[in-house]
């Protein structure tokens, strides 16, 4: 079974730009998840799917951020503009939903450094 | 709300030796526990979980974490630690009726030779 896919890995950028980030979750996984953690920090949550739905987008920076899940399945999350303080691994993880959202399988993460 | 505390930011422990990271959970409903595994330049992977049942639960390289309601504890041991385990470690909770996970600031382990 493949995992969570993110691209990209790294990605280094100027403070004022913008930039994407790409998630496929596992297949047949309902609920997805952003996370945003910073150095020495755990994984905050940033926003939750069900579906194509946001369940909960209480901590994301709307000013700035973005996110969809358009069909359901893959996710991107954008950030416009960048701020130094955005700095961090962007984790995206997946669930299968409903009954079964009590394990979560993370992807590998893409690594922002903001300058 | 939950909260997860974990309060040594680092262990260094030597080879063979046993090791205890803590994990304090603050919540006013039931919650399901969890310890999450980081090693270097990966994602994170889930090492052990309680969701009902035995307090004491196992993972399959010889952790094992024991939930304790009345000090709201999750406490993450190995009796002897081998140089692989070598990672960062995170406590999590979520509600039994809530969507979110909360996590702890993580545990570094250095297991040195």
């Amino acid at each position: 079974e493949a995992g969570v896919a993110q691209s990209p890995r790294y990605k280094i950028i100027e403070k004022r730009q913008s930039v994407a980030f790409w998630c496929n979750p596992i297949s047949g996984h309902a609920t997805l998840y952003w996370y945003q953690q910073i150095l020495g920090q755990g994984p905050k949550l940033l926003i939750q799917f069900q579906n194509n739905g946001v369940v909960d987008d209480s901590q994301l920076p709307k000013d700035r951020f973005s996110a969809e899940r358009l069909k359901g399945v893959d996710s991107t999350l954008k950030i416009q503009p960048a701020k130094l303080e955005d700095s961090a691994v962007y984790l995206c993880a997946s669930s299968p939903g409903g009954p079964f959202n009590n394990e979560q399988f993370f992807g590998p993460g893409t690594r922002l450094t903001v300058l | 709300a939950q909260s997860v505390t974990q309060l040594d930011s680092q262990v260094p422990v030597f080879e063979e030796a046993p090791v205890e990271l803590r994990c304090n959970y603050s919540s006013s409903v039931s919650v399901y526990l969890f310890w999450y595994v980081q090693y270097p330049n990966q994602g994170l992977q889930l090492l052990l979980k309680y969701l009902s049942g035995s307090t004491l639960v196992e993972s399959i390289n010889g952790f094992e974490a024991e939930f304790n309601k009345s000090q709201t504890s999750f406490h993450l041991r190995k009796p002897s630690v081998h140089i692989s385990d070598t990672a960062e470690y995170f406590c999590a909770v979520k509600s039994r009726t809530g969507n979110q996970f909360y996590f702890g600031t993580g545990t570094s382990l250095t297991v040195i030779p």
